[in-house]
């Protein structure tokens, strides 16, 4: 049973315009949130967390949102750039676990 | 950079050959981490490691054992590789607030 959810496979953005990935996740004991970006042939590069104590998290161009009601977070890309194009990974753990639970990706298409 | 380094980087075995990969970190890290990466399946855990000698399983543990004789080290071994094994493996360490930094990443192909 995936408890860390990316429904869609893959998004297409025009660039300049604001890129939005979304994930959900089931269990509510998650308590922190990541983001990672993968290009190809490359190890994924963490991007920007957020602790559950916070709704928000800002840094530079990225902006990660999170609702804890809903069990769901985004990452938010303002403005998308075309280096931007890469799959986006959610990840979710609890501090007092060692594991992080990923999704499987959104691949990120940034249009010219 | 977290100072993470994997060997070999590409490798092509047979299939019910033995196969160890190798992570090595520079920056003395207690936790280490082997993941694969799959289409369709993101990245799951293998093993996992929380000191020397310090071991714990992952969500597909099944075929695969780790060791660890020394912090900077982190093997992964397929003690008889399957074509299901065919996969890109990367190791990671874990940083100071729980994010992980991952390594450049082993394709290995069974045939």
């Amino acid at each position: 049973d995936q408890q860390v959810k990316q429904n869609s496979p893959s998004l297409s953005v025009q660039e300049g315009r604001i890129s939005i990935l979304n994930c959900d996740y089931t269990n509510s004991m998650f308590d922190y949130f990541l983001w990672y970006k993968k290009y190809p042939a490359e190890g994924p590069t963490f991007l920007i967390s957020i602790s559950s104590i916070k709704d928000k998290n800002e840094d530079g161009r990225f902006t990660v949102f999170l609702n804890k009601s809903a069990k769901h977070l985004s990452l938010h890309i303002v403005p998308s750039q075309p280096g931007d194009s890469a799959v986006y990974f959610c990840a979710a753990s609890w501090k007092r676990d060692d594991k992080i639970i990923f999704g499987k990706g959104t691949r990120l298409h940034i249009l010219p | 950079d977290a100072g993470i380094t994997q060997s070999p980087r590409h490798k092509v075995t047979e299939t019910g050959t033995p196969v160890t990969l190798r992570c090595h970190q520079t920056e003395n890290h207690r936790y280490m981490y082997w993941y694969r990466q799959d289409p369709g399946h993101g990245l799951r855990l293998i093993h996992y490691s929380y000191g020397v000698k310090d071991t714990d399983k992952g969500e597909v543990s099944d075929g695969y054992s780790v060791s660890r004789s020394k912090t900077e080290d982190f093997l992964l071994t397929l003690e008889s590789a399957t074509s299901s094994q065919t996969s890109v493996y990367f190791c990671a360490i874990r940083g100071s607030s729980y994010e992980q930094y991952f390594g450049p990443g082993t394709r290995l192909t069974v045939t």
